[in-house]
């Protein structure tokens, strides 16, 4: 099965505080992994996938493949940083082409 | 703007009916995507066209079609339409066919409303 856990609906952090967006996979082969971002009134982007290893406007991202996890964390939660996150993994159709698979979404609030 | 283009921003329509949903990608793009996301699915991909053809197919219903055009655009058919298939539409354009080295790059999304 391929599935994306994001367990938290909402999720509500004062500015300045480490805020951490859980995400969960289940697949069987070996997973690239995705954060999309979408901020009020604006599109859905790419904010960082494992392979690149790199930090996004202070967000990381480390897979955890014991812990089948990947899970999004800031050290200092910013006000800008509300907005709608989706983890996604890279999985395969029924034909064996290459599909995003994405979590229903963590809503995070960071209140100033 | 240079981006994904979506038309119409919103569609209301009736059971039983038909709708056309158009894209046009990323200038330079030459794969188009689909996804409908609804309150209970969440984001499902649909169908990837790569420069004319069908690349892909996720959990697109036999109701519902898709074509990609020489000029890149694409279209996505949906007919009798539930109440159920009320949802928003995006979509999104990459300039390969792949996943892991080629970004996608979502477009506003229709909304389309079934009563």
């Amino acid at each position: 099965a391929q599935r994306v856990t994001q367990p938290e609906k909402l999720l509500s952090v004062f500015k300045g505080a480490p805020v951490e967006l859980k995400c969960n996979y289940s697949y069987s082969g070996s997973p690239e992994l995705f954060w999309y971002v979408q901020y009020s009134r604006q599109r859905l982007q790419l904010l960082l996938r494992h392979i690149s290893r790199e930090s996004i406007k202070g967000f990381t991202a480390d897979l955890n493949k014991g812990e089948t996890s990947f899970h999004l964390k800031k050290p200092f939660a910013q006000e800008e940083d509300s907005a709608m996150y989706y983890c996604a993994l890279s999985g395969l159709t029924q034909g064996g082409s290459e599909k995003l698979v994405f979590g229903k979404g963590t809503k995070l609030t960071v209140n100033p | 703007d240079s981006g994904v283009t979506q038309t119409p921003k919103h569609l209301i329509t009736a059971t039983g009916q038909r709708v056309t949903l158009r894209c046009s990608p990323r200038s330079g793009d030459l794969s188009v995507y689909w996804y409908q996301q609804s309150l209970d699915q969440g984001l499902q991909f649909l169908i990837q066209y790569y420069n004319g053809e069908e690349r892909a197919k996720g959990n697109i219903l036999e109701r519902f079609s898709a074509q990609q055009f020489p000029d890149l655009h694409s279209e996505l058919n949906l007919s009798s339409l539930e109440l159920g298939d009320s949802a928003l539409y995006f979509c999104a354009s990459s300039p390969g066919m792949g996943l892991v080295n080629d970004e996608q790059f979502f477009g506003p999304g229709t909304r389309l409303t079934v009563l």
